[in-house]
C-alpha cells in the first residue's frame, strides 16, 4: 500500500525559500506523476505543480516561476522550493500521486489525464516576520 | 484554467437522507472530473474519478454523473461518517479545484 511522507520547515520569515520534500513508499515510482497542492482559507485547494519520474514538470501558471519541483529517483522522493516567500503562501502543503488515465489519441498523439488518488497528511506552512 | 463552481457552499441534512452536490465547469472537460472528501485536519480522499467511476473501498452510496459542464455528486441514505466537505475537481487541462460544499448535520 503506498503511503506518502513529506517534512519541510514550517515557520518561515517573508522573503525565505520553502524548502519541501515527499517521500513515496510503497507502489510504483514511475507509472505515476508526482503533485504538489496546497490549501489555505483564502484560496481553497490551489494545485502548484506536477513533476514525474523522468523530470518532465508542469507548473500551475496564476503563481508565476517562484516555484520549483525536481525528483530524486534514486529515493523515490519529489521536492518542492518556493523561493521569496510572503504571507499569501501560508497554507497546508500536500503531496499527491496522479493516477493516469488514457484519454484518447488528439492529433495523432496519445493523450492521457491525470487525477490525484493519494495524498499526503499535509505540512502547515506559516510565512510570518 | 479552467474555473469549476460548486454549488451549494453548504448544504445541511440528516442521516438517512439523499443528497445532491453540483459542479459545474466554465468549459467542457468531457468526464474529466472528480470528487473528494475532506475532513477536518487530514487530506482530501477521492471518492469518484472521471465523473462516474467509484474509487476501491468507496462505499456505493456515493455516485456521481455528468459530462461537458455540468456534474452532481449524490450521496444516498446518508452516514454519520459522510459530514464533511466536499470538493469537485477538473482535470481536463491542469488541476482546478471548486470552492467546497460542506455537508452538515441538520
Amino acid at each position: 500500500q503506498v503511503h506518502l511522507q513529506q517534512w519541510g520547515a514550517g515557520l518561515l520569515k517573508p522573503s525565505e525559500t520553502l524548502s519541501l520534500t515527499c517521500a513515496v513508499y510503497g507502489g510504483s515510482f514511475s507509472d505515476y506523476s508526482w503533485n504538489w497542492i496546497r490549501q489555505s482559507p483564502e484560496k481553497g485547494l490551489e494545485w502548484i505543480a506536477e513533476i514525474d519520474h523522468r523530470g518532465a514538470t508542469s507548473y500551475n501558471p496564476s503563481l508565476k516561476s517562484r516555484f520549483t519541483v525536481s525528483v530524486d529517483t534514486s529515493k523515490n522522493q519529489f521536492s518542492l522550493r518556493a523561493r521569496s516567500v510572503t504571507a499569501a503562501d501560508t497554507a497546508t502543503y500536500f503531496c499527491a500521486r496522479a493516477r493516469r488515465q488514457f484519454g484518447g489519441i488528439v492529433a495523432m498523439s496519445l493523450t492521457y489525464y491525470h487525477y490525484m488518488d493519494v495524498w499526503s497528511k499535509g505540512t502547515t506552512v506559516t510565512v510570518s516576520s | 484554467d479552467i474555473p469549476v463552481t460548486q454549488s451549494p457552499s453548504t448544504l445541511s441534512a440528516s442521516v438517512g437522507d439523499r443528497v445532491t452536490i453540483t459542479c459545474r465547469a466554465s468549459e467542457s472537460i468531457s468526464t474529466w472530473l472528480a470528487w473528494y472528501q475532506q475532513k477536518p485536519g487530514t487530506a482530501p480522499k477521492l471518492l469518484i474519478y472521471k465523473a462516474s467511476t467509484l474509487e476501491s473501498g468507496v462505499p456505493s452510496r456515493f455516485s456521481g454523473g455528468g459530462s461537458g459542464t455540468e456534474f452532481i455528486l449524490t450521496i444516498s441514505n446518508l452516514q454519520p461518517d459522510d459530514f464533511a466537505t466536499y470538493y469537485c475537481q477538473q482535470y481536463k487541462s491542469s488541476y482546478t479545484f471548486g470552492q467546497g460544499t460542506k455537508l452538515e448535520i441538520k
